[in-house]
């Protein structure tokens, strides 16, 4: 059963173009929503993360938007760069990570 | 600090092979994992611990085997290493898992069986 849906698997976008990677989940008991970045040959590290008891997150160049009714979450990456070149995954937290599928991102110079 | 370091980097396995990967973490973190990356599933977790001398089983523990004899150490066993085990594998750590809180992750573990 996959607890957390994630699109799309690669997206290629031009340098100063925004990045979407759009995530649904199942399980109500989430209460965290950490975003994780990947690069190649590295573990996992935490990016940003948001709450269920608000709809936006900035960080940077980083948003989060989450809507808690529809059980969609998303991160947006403004003026994509192509150091922002990796790997993004969704997770959803009841006391234990729960991933998405994760999506390769490519930012072309 | 090292952070999460895990040992060996890269394995190759023949069928039914044993071994041992080990985990350490120097930020006296309580919360251990272990979790298995595989093209296109992301990440899933296989055994987790809560504390010294604790374990349970995660999403897909079947094949593995963990113990916790020091809290600064997780080790992931298979026993007889099939074909469907070949993947990278992760051990991350954790302080808490109430509220905002963050995994930190090693490098990995590329292990082939063949």
């Amino acid at each position: 059963q996959q607890q957390v849906k994630q699109s799309p698997q690669s997206l290629i976008v031009q340098k100063g173009g925004i990045s979407i990677i759009n995530c649904a989940y199942e399980n109500t008991a989430f209460d965290y929503f950490p975003w994780y970045q990947q690069f190649p040959g590295k573990g996992p590290a935490l990016l940003i993360a948001i709450r269920p008891d608000v709809s936006e997150k900035k960080e940077g160049r980083f948003t989060i938007s989450f809507n808690k009714s529809a059980k969609q979450f998303s991160l947006h990456i403004m003026d994509s760069q192509p150091g922002d070149s990796a790997t993004y995954f969704c997770t959803g937290s009841a006391r234990q990570l729960t991933f998405g599928s994760g999506t390769q991102l490519t930012v072309l110079p | 600090n090292a952070g999460v370091t895990q040992t060996p980097k890269f394995r190759v396995l023949k069928t039914g092979q044993s071994m041992t990967l080990l985990c350490a973490q120097d930020m006296n973190h309580e919360y251990m994992y272990w979790y298995r990356q595989d093209p296109g599933m992301g990440l899933r977790l296989i055994h987790y611990s809560v504390g010294e001398g604790t374990t349970a089983k995660g999403e897909v523990p079947d094949g593995y085997n963990v113990s916790r004899l020091k809290k600064q150490n997780f080790l992931l066993g298979l026993e007889s290493a099939a074909p469907s085990q070949t993947s990278v594998y992760f051990c991350a750590s954790s302080h808490t898992v109430e509220g905002s809180y963050e995994q930190y992750f090693g490098p990995g573990t590329r292990l082939t069986v063949t």
